[in-house]
């Protein structure tokens, strides 16, 4: 199995701009996980999917976070308009349920905003 | 709500030394699960042990102990004859019920080796 793949590793925007990061769990997980990484703040859970259902969102920071999971395979958090206090390393993770809850973690993204 | 709280915000050990790293929560559940994942320069999370709550025996993995403490609610990490590869930050999660559930992370330790 590829491991949980997110892409993309590295994004460089300006302030205002829209990003969106993607990600694809590994095969047959069935939970989806967002979260952010700062010095200031530590890992942070944004928000988790169940069979593609938003379960928590409440970490996420505001408005203008929003994310998706339209089907298993595939989800995307998006920042619109994103700003430099947005900057950070964004990590995708996934499990299956039942199996001691042990989260696959993948490369996550650096983004830097301008 | 739980918390993870690890009081070491960095460590150094010898190579080949034994270093422990401090790790305690706070929770009112009873059916939980403790993790230690180390966090190299590649930023890539790994997992390193895993300890279900319900059961008395520390975890190992390798070269990686756990000493858990339920009454407590502490859950170190030991790591023996300590390796170069091994400098990384290491974080102490916890995660409730068996299954999928969102990680509550401590703000991480970082290990460096002295060679």
């Amino acid at each position: 199995d590829a491991g949980v793949i997110q892409s993309p590793r590295h994004e460089v925007t300006e302030m205002g701009q829209e990003v969106t990061l993607r990600c694809k769990p590994i095969s047959g997980h069935d939970y989806l996980f967002w979260y952010r990484q700062t010095m200031m703040r530590g890992l942070e859970l944004l928000i988790y999917f169940n069979n593609n259902v938003p379960i928590d969102d409440s970490g996420m920071p505001e408005d203008r976070f929003s994310a998706k999971m339209p089907n298993a395979s595939f989800s995307t958090l998006k920042i619109q308009p994103s700003e430099p206090r947005d900057s950070a390393v964004y990590f995708c993770a996934s499990n299956k349920g039942g199996t001691h809850n042990e989260q696959f973690f993948g490369p996550g993204t650096r983004l830097t905003v301008l | 709500a739980q918390t993870v709280t690890q009081s070491q915000p960095e460590m150094s050990v010898q190579e080949a030394e034994t270093v422990t790293l401090s790790c305690t929560y706070d929770t009112s559940e009873s059916d939980y699960y403790l993790f230690w994942y180390k966090q190299p320069p590649s930023r890539q999370m790994i997992l390193v042990i895993r300890q279900e709550a319900y059961k008395q025996q520390n975890a190992t993995e390798n070269r990686f102990s756990v000493n858990f403490q339920k009454a407590a609610k502490s859950f170190s990490l030991k790591i023996s004859d300590s390796q170069l590869g091994d400098a990384a930050m290491y974080f102490c999660a916890y995660g409730l019920g068996s299954s999928g559930d969102k990680l509550t992370f401590g703000t991480g330790t970082r290990l460096a080796v002295r060679p």
